[in-house]
């Protein structure tokens, strides 16, 4: 199956600082890739899908300007989480979507565990 | 009533058992759907993707059922390793080719 990579793994910060995290399809391209959050024993919430060479769609309660995106090439994406705070505390997990398969199909990355303190 | 419904469980079975799971969803104009395994503090893995006819893929079997709206995943001779919790995905059309998940159902397997 297609391979999606994520970095880092893990982060533990201070609050108020900034956090970016990469996502990258490594033996296919993606046009589309998505930012999942997914807090303890719930299940993974999208926060936007991000789209190669144009902005991001956020899911309605998701704030834009506090969770950037950027898709520049068609094997990244990074969401960059600015001026975290504790509640920001989550596993932040990508997917990409390879539309070369049959459905069109979602490969996630291994997931970021931000913690801040 | 949420967009994609799961029973969380936990599922307890012993190895070796039979064990199926489904999962409703609200929106009928939903274009494909998965079945996805999570392992504890890991990202989902795709399990099998669910078309109209079913599939099956050595033990496990998947359904959907377009008229009552749900999909099912069966589970033949469970092993320990199969203890997971099972995510079912639905692409729920309109364009974007978002996945909604389920909240999971929890399945252990047990000697």
């Amino acid at each position: 199956g297609a391979v999606v990579s994520q970095h880092p793994s893990w982060v533990i910060c201070k609050s108020g600082t900034s956090v970016k995290i990469e996502c990258r399809s490594l033996d296919f391209q993606a046009t589309t890739m998505f930012w999942y959050r997914q807090f303890p024993k719930q299940s993974l919430m999208l926060m936007a899908t991000s789209n190669e060479g144009s902005k991001a769609t956020y899911e309605q309660g998701v704030e834009k300007d506090k969770f950037l995106i950027n898709h520049a090439s068609l094997t990244l994406s990074t969401l960059t989480v600015t001026s975290a705070h504790p509640e920001d505390s989550s596993f932040y997990i990508c997917s990409a979507r390879d539309q070369a398969s049959i459905p069109d199909t979602q490969y996630f990355g291994p997931g970021t565990r931000l913690t801040v303190l | 009533r949420k967009e994609v419904e799961q029973d969380p469980g936990p599922f307890n079975v012993p190895e070796g058992a039979t064990v199926a799971f489904n999962c409703t969803y609200s929106n009928s104009a939903s274009q494909s759907f998965f079945w996805y395994r999570q392992d504890c503090r890991k990202e989902p893995k795709l399990l099998m993707s669910v078309y109209s006819s079913g599939n099956e893929d050595g033990r496990f079997t998947a359904q959907l059922n377009r008229a009552s709206q749900y999909i099912s995943l069966l589970i033949r001779d469970s092993k320990l390793s199969d203890s997971a919790t099972y995510l079912c995905a639905v692409n729920p059309g309109g364009g974007g080719n978002k996945l909604t998940f389920g909240t999971g159902t929890q399945l252990k397997v047990e000697l």
